[in-house]
């Protein structure tokens, strides 16, 4: 079935940019209509949605995080990714990435990264 | 923005217990509503999608109402595995979750 899996630095100082990728395995990215997309969960808060991509490459994003996000595919590696720029202490949180199905709820989950901001 | 308000924030509540979490949205969203569960330290798990279908593999004592801007999760006989934080998502316009409901032992 399929997996997915987030990887990318666990410190990033304050005002540099967050990259984080998600790999999929057990599926094609580009194949059939999902929605892919990324969450984050500051330490003892609730679940934020920062943003997706469709397998057809669209992307949405949270207003309050659209000037920093960037969203994107790799489909010769079976990943997406997240670019968030401008970091802050606020921006310390464990990420997540999911699948979406269309009408569906997110059905597949990354593990999560812990991603701290602080110099 | 969609808003979701969750309520109660915290419930506390016994083995066989029946238990309901609401969600409300500030406008409507159809039925687009999915129900989460999360245990600390772990990835939420999908219960609910379109607001009452049961995710393949999860509970009967799981189930889920509603539609527009008012919608619940209840659990019919509370279990020791059900002790954790449920989440409401929109998915109808971007995409929101609510605050969360930690069900903890009373």
């Amino acid at each position: 079935q399929v997996q997915l899996q987030e990887s990318g630095p666990g410190l990033v100082k304050p005002s540099q940019t967050l990259s984080l990728t998600c790999t999929v395995s057990g599926g094609s990215i580009s194949s059939g209509d999902y929605y892919w997309g990324w969450f984050r969960q500051p330490p003892g808060k609730g679940l934020e949605w920062i943003g997706y991509i469709h397998s057809s490459g669209t992307t949405s994003y949270n207003p309050s995080l659209e000037s920093r996000v960037t969203i994107s595919l790799d489909t010769s590696k079976n990943q997406f990714s997240l670019r968030l720029s401008s970091v802050t202490a606020s921006d310390t949180a464990v990420y997540y990435c999911a699948r979406k199905p269309p009408q569906y709820g997110l059905d597949v989950w990354g593990q999560g990264t812990t991603v701290t901001v602080s110099s | 923005d969609i808003q979701m308000t969750q309520s109660p924030s915290t419930l506390s509540a016994s083995v066989g217990d029946r238990v309901t979490i609401t969600c409300r949205a500030s406008q409507s969203i159809n039925s687009w509503l999915a129900w989460y569960q999360q245990k600390p330290g772990k990835a939420p798990k999908l219960l609910i999608y379109k607001a009452s279908s049961l995710e393949s593999g999860v509970p009967s004592r799981f189930s889920g109402s509603g539609s527009g801007t008012e919608f619940t999760l209840t659990i019919s006989s509370l279990q020791p595995d059900d002790f954790a934080i449920y989440y409401c998502h929109q998915y109808n316009s971007y995409w929101t979750f609510g605050q969360g409901t930690k069900v903890e032992i009373k």
